[in-house]
């Protein structure tokens, strides 16, 4: 139980475009869901925390314009990073929790985003 | 006061020695410690955690030692196998539905065969 999957695993785009992320919880139903980016051998960076049906809640120096998050059913929260730059390079995780056992978090396998 | 410490960042121990990592808060809201485990090119994996109420959680091998006074939460591995080679991240959180989490730094551990 308690399986989180993402899509797509690893995208290569230019820059300027756009590039979706889709985080799915499969066998539970997700009250939060979060959005962490995580450089080479460093911790995860919270980006935001998204509850359904409400907007998400970005973290201090997360640009919300840049990086949108929809949060749209119990299951499926996606992350859009618009006007992709390479800075942007990076390994982009989504966690969710069913909200039920003190805020446990179950974990995606990550997506890694490159932007040309 | 919303940071957690972790130690130390690298580890390498033998093939069956003990793998011990350390973590301290400061944050007394906090009231769930998880460890997560990580692999190269992977999303972290809950390994075990622990709430305040008890000093120590074993589930197989890991075993988390909590001391409440000192604000400090260790992660102990038996018998370390070359399988256990990864990134290990203590976090904390204040256990309300839909709190973020605060991670550590991160321990990259090696076990040589």
């Amino acid at each position: 139980g308690a399986v989180v999957s993402q899509h797509p695993s690893r995208v290569i785009c230019k820059s300027g475009t756009s590039v979706k992320i889709e985080c799915r919880s499969l066998d539970f139903q997700a009250t939060t869901m979060f959005w962490y980016r995580q450089f080479p051998k460093q911790s995860l960076m919270l980006m935001a925390t998204s509850n359904e049906g409400s907007k998400a809640t970005y973290e201090q120096g997360v640009e919300k314009d840049k990086f949108l998050i929809n949060h749209a059913s119990l299951t499926l929260s996606t992350l859009t990073v618009t006007s992709a730059h390479p800075e942007d390079s990076s390994f982009y995780i989504c966690s969710a929790s069913p909200g039920q056992v003190y805020n446990e978090q179950f974990f995606g396998p990550g997506t890694r985003l490159t932007v040309l | 006061q919303q940071q957690v410490k972790q130690s130390p960042q690298s580890l390498i121990v033998q093939k069956g020695g003990i793998s011990i990592i350390n973590c301290a808060y400061e944050n007394t809201a906090f009231d769930y410690f998880p460890w997560y485990q990580q692999f190269p090119g992977k999303g972290p994996a809950l390994l075990i955690a622990i709430r305040p109420d008890v000093s120590e959680k074993k589930e197989g091998r890991f075993t988390i030692s909590f001391n409440k006074s000192a604000k400090q939460f260790s992660l102990h591995i038996m018998d370390s196998q070359p399988g256990d080679s990864a990134t290990y991240f203590c976090a904390a959180s204040d256990g309300t539905s839909g709190s973020r989490l605060t991670f550590g730094e991160g321990t990259q551990l090696t076990v040589n065969p």
